[in-house]
Order: C-alpha cells, then sequence, then structure tokens
C-alpha cells in the first residue's frame, strides 16, 4: 500500500531552527509537496520537489532524496505565527495526491 | 498566484436539510477540482475529483448520492451535502489545478467551508 510517514507533533523555540521530515513509499512518484495549514484554514502551497537536492525559498527550504523516499522541511529563523500543522504529500504514478498527516509544529518563545 | 474562492466559509444547518458549497478558481481555468474533507486534528480525506463537464471520480466508501458534484464549467464545481446528518459535520476543503499546468501544477486550495450539522 501507499505510506506517507511524518511525525506527529514537534516542538522548537522562537528564533531556532526545525527540521520536519518526511518519508514516504508510494506506487510510483511524480513530486513531493510540502504545504502549511494553521488550525481552521486551509492548506497553503510552501514547496514542490520533483529532483534530488535542496530547494531553498527564503526562510523555508525543502530536500528530496527520492532513492531514500525521503524529504524535509526546514525551517530557519522560527517565529510565533510558524506555529501550524505542516503536510507533506506525495503525487503517485497516477497523479494522484498522497497525503500524510501532517506534523503540527509548536513554537515556544 | 492563483486563487481558489470557496463558499459559504461556514454554515448551520438542521438534519436532513441539504447545503451546497461552491468553488471557484478566479484567475485560471481549472479543468479538475478536488474536494476533501477533513475531521478535527486529522489530515485531509479526498472525496472526490470533480471533472469538467463529466461525472465525478468518487474514492472508495464515498455515497456519490449523498455528496454531489456538479462541475458545470471550467471555472465552478459545487458539492452538496444531501440529507446532512450531524456525523457529515466536518471541514470540507476544494482544490484546484491550473490547467495550464498539466497533472503536476501546484494545487490552489479554498478557503474551506465549515459545516455543522444540528
Amino acid at each position: 500500500g501507499q505510506n506517507i510517514d511524518q511525525p506527529t507533533e514537534m516542538t522548537a523555540t522562537e528564533g531556532a531552527i526545525v527540521q520536519i521530515n518526511c518519508t514516504y513509499q508510494t506506487s510510483g512518484f511524480n513530486g513531493l509537496f510540502w504545504y502549511q495549514q494553521h488550525a481552521g484554514e486551509a492548506p497553503t502551497f510552501l514547496s514542490y520537489n520533483v529532483l534530488d537536492g535542496l530547494e531553498e525559498k527564503g526562510r523555508f527550504s525543502s530536500f528530496l532524496s527520492r532513492s531514500k523516499g525521503y524529504s524535509y522541511l526546514l525551517l530557519k529563523e522560527l517565529q510565533m505565527k510558524d506555529s501550524a500543522s505542516y503536510l507533506c504529500a506525495v503525487m503517485d504514478s497516477n497523479y494522484q495526491l498522497i497525503w500524510g498527516a501532517g506534523t503540527k509544529l509548536i513554537i515556544k518563545p | 498566484g492563483a486563487v481558489v474562492s470557496q463558499h459559504p466559509s461556514r454554515v448551520i444547518c438542521k438534519s436532513g436539510t441539504s447545503v451546497k458549497i461552491e468553488c471557484r478558481s478566479l484567475d485560471f481555468q481549472a479543468t479538475t477540482m478536488f474536494w476533501y474533507r477533513q475531521f478535527p486534528k486529522q489530515s485531509l480525506m479526498l472525496m472526490a475529483t470533480s471533472n469538467e463537464g463529466s461525472k465525478a471520480t468518487y474514492e472508495q466508501g464515498v455515497e456519490k448520492d449523498k455528496f454531489l458534484i456538479n462541475h458545470a464549467s471550467l471555472t465552478l464545481s459545487t458539492l452538496t451535502v444531501t440529507s446532512a446528518h450531524p456525523e457529515d459535520s466536518s471541514f470540507y476543503i476544494c482544490s484546484a489545478r491550473d490547467h495550464r499546468q498539466g497533472d503536476t501544477g501546484e494545487l490552489f486550495f479554498g478557503e474551506g467551508s465549515r459545516l455543522t450539522v444540528l
């Protein structure tokens, strides 16, 4: 079956760096997405990786290793507003998005 | 970036009534839109894929007669929850992809609709 694993919850300190990992097992691969979702709101797009390596976008970076079925989202200079759930989603060979359960990130002052 | 508008954002209805939720792509055409349901503290669950001009494709376990989907134009899809029951109370979210980006483009999400059935 298809499976996306990411930690349920993480806690970090304002101003610090946090890495949220995502491992996947899917039938085929057409890219991996990271979305941010604040409580009670719809997800917003953060990043898309289809090739191995690191994609940097401001304070957020996303890494992909297709051979390892692994990605991470790196958040730097954490701000209180970064408290949210972070969803990892993989597009399989049928172009269907398989969603992880999300990682709830708690930022403490 | 592209904008997807969803309406209403909140709706409260009595058990047994029907509720319609609209999803519009405001500045792009979407041949395909997706409808998700999300229960508290859980991930998104795909309910159905809405295809313009044809019948929606429903995920296993989703009742197509209860969750009616209509995708009449390239910018509008509607989800109607028929004969709603309290267990249908949930956060419903639509998403769409710009057809020019093909199958791997970024998904743009609507604001979500919180349905409460009394």
